[in-house]
């Protein structure tokens, strides 16, 4: 079946613009996770999302950032005001967990390179 | 804090070796810890889930071992070929649900 996918797969742009990432995960898989991965280092948790919720957003830098998942399906993660330091690879992933479960395994897309020039 | 340290950094050695990746983590509460491969360019690709009352998981080649107590995991591969070039990343599932990653440890698996 399909992956994780996710669009597009490289977003250049310019100092202070806006920048939407998108994530359409595995069907039915109620979990969706953002993490961002930075060059020679590995993923580091932005956010959590449980059906339509924002259950944990910890991860979060600052409130430049932001996502939502409307449907408990796609899931979009907003940047405002993009900074050079935001340049990175944002990964998504999803996983059949239900509330109450922890540690079920995680499906990972093929991710994002955002540059910011 | 949970802090994931995988050792080495990168390692590079001939085919048909066996060959040995670490993984340490400094809190033991854990639910499960996973390792990635990870191609240039692409995403994370699940190779083994070891659940916190399991001591190891194997697939093909692979084996996994956690010792929970000590914050220790390895990955061992048997046989090595050139396919297996990657980076391979440890991660933890902390009290939460999120993964917490180690920095990835770069393979190089020479003919």
């Amino acid at each position: 079946g399909a992956g994780v996918s996710q669009t597009p797969s490289n977003k250049v742009t310019e100092k202070g613009k806006y920048v939407e990432l998108r994530c359409d995960p595995i069907s039915g898989h109620t979990a969706l996770y953002w993490y961002r991965q930075s060059l020679g280092q590995g993923p580091e948790f932005l956010i959590y999302f449980q059906g339509t919720g924002a259950a944990d957003d910890s991860g979060l830098p600052n409130d430049r950032f932001f996502a939502v998942r409307p449907e408990g399906s796609v899931s979009t993660l907003k940047i405002q005001r993009t900074e050079r330091g935001d340049s990175a690879v944002y990964l998504c992933a999803s996983s059949p967990t239900r509330r109450g479960v922890v540690g079920n395994e995680q499906f990972f897309g093929p991710g994002t390179r955002l540059t910011v020039l | 804090k949970q802090e994931v340290t995988q050792i080495p950094a990168a390692l590079s050695v001939p085919e048909g070796e066996n060959l040995v990746l670490n993984c340490s983590f400094t809190d033991s509460a854990i639910y499960n810890l996973q390792w990635f491969r990870q191609d240039p360019g692409k995403g994370l690709t699940s190779l083994l889930l070891i659940q916190s009352s399991q001591r190891e998981q194997t697939s093909g080649r692979l084996n996994a071992s956690l010792d929970k107590s000590s914050g220790r995991s390895t990955l061992y591969i048997a046989a090595s070929q050139p396919g297996d070039s990657a980076t391979y990343l440890c991660a933890v599932t902390p009290g939460a649900q999120k993964l917490v990653f180690g920095q990835g440890t770069r393979l190089t698996i020479n003919p």
